[in-house]
């Protein structure tokens, strides 16, 4: 039983497109990581957020963790080519790092 | 400085058989995991360490599934026998604090295909 969904699983979109890529659960995290994933690489830490209602943004990414910490949102600005990946969501319980399925995001140029 | 280093990339074998990977984490970080990462899916984890001592292993299936982390530094994921089943993944992340906001280190993982 995955205890963080994400939505969606897979996205196609052009070159210049904004997004929003959401990881929900019914559990209360005590912080919420984003990775990144390329093929045949391991996952890249892009962003934690500790606060719930935080807001972060790293250039054209803007990360948010829900009032309830129990929910995260990525929204990307114009996306590029380079932003393709898969992005992975994982929620901090004490010391276990649990993991979305993940958002295959595709950005065609 | 070097990440973390898994060997080996890449791994057929057929099942029945036995197989081991190997993981080698960032120089003074005493928190290691592994996990399996089916295609298309987030990483599970399998076991995790603080320094030699295994904290969390309840995701491990123990009946055929085998890790230690001798001298609190390297450690060996062992799978005998394979099952077909087994064909993923395996990931080894390190981290320099064990807490719940320490970041992951992630080696390029080692493939498993089970013919």
């Amino acid at each position: 039983t995955q205890l963080l969904e994400q939505s969606p699983q897979f996205l196609s979109i052009q070159e210049g497109e904004n997004l929003t890529v959401y990881c929900n659960s019914s559990s209360v995290f005590s912080s919420l990581q984003w990775y990144r994933q390329e093929p045949g690489e391991g996952p890249v830490l892009l962003v934690t957020v500790v606060t719930g209602g935080e807001v972060k943004k790293l250039k054209r990414l803007t990360f948010q963790f829900g009032d309830a910490r129990k929910d995260s949102s990525l929204h990307i600005t114009a996306a590029q080519p380079g932003d393709t990946g898969l992005y992975l969501c994982a929620g901090a319980r004490g010391s276990r790092l649990t993991f979305g399925e993940g958002t295959q995001l595709t950005v065609n140029p | 400085e070097a990440g973390v280093v898994q060997s080996p990339r890449y791994k057929i074998i057929e099942k029945k058989q036995p197989v081991a990977f190997w993981c080698n984490p960032i120089s003074g970080h005493n928190t290691l995991y592994w996990y399996r990462q089916n295609l298309g899916q987030g990483p599970e984890l399998l076991i995790r360490y603080e320094n030699e001592e295994a904290v969390d292993d309840s995701q491990l299936p123990k009946d055929r599934f085998s890790a230690e982390r001798l001298k609190g530094v390297d450690s060996t994921l062992k799978i005998q026998p394979a099952e077909l089943g087994d064909s993923a993944v395996y990931l080894c992340a390190s981290s320099s604090s064990g807490g719940d906001t320490g970041e992951l280190f992630f080696g390029e993982g080692s493939r498993l295909t089970v013919l």
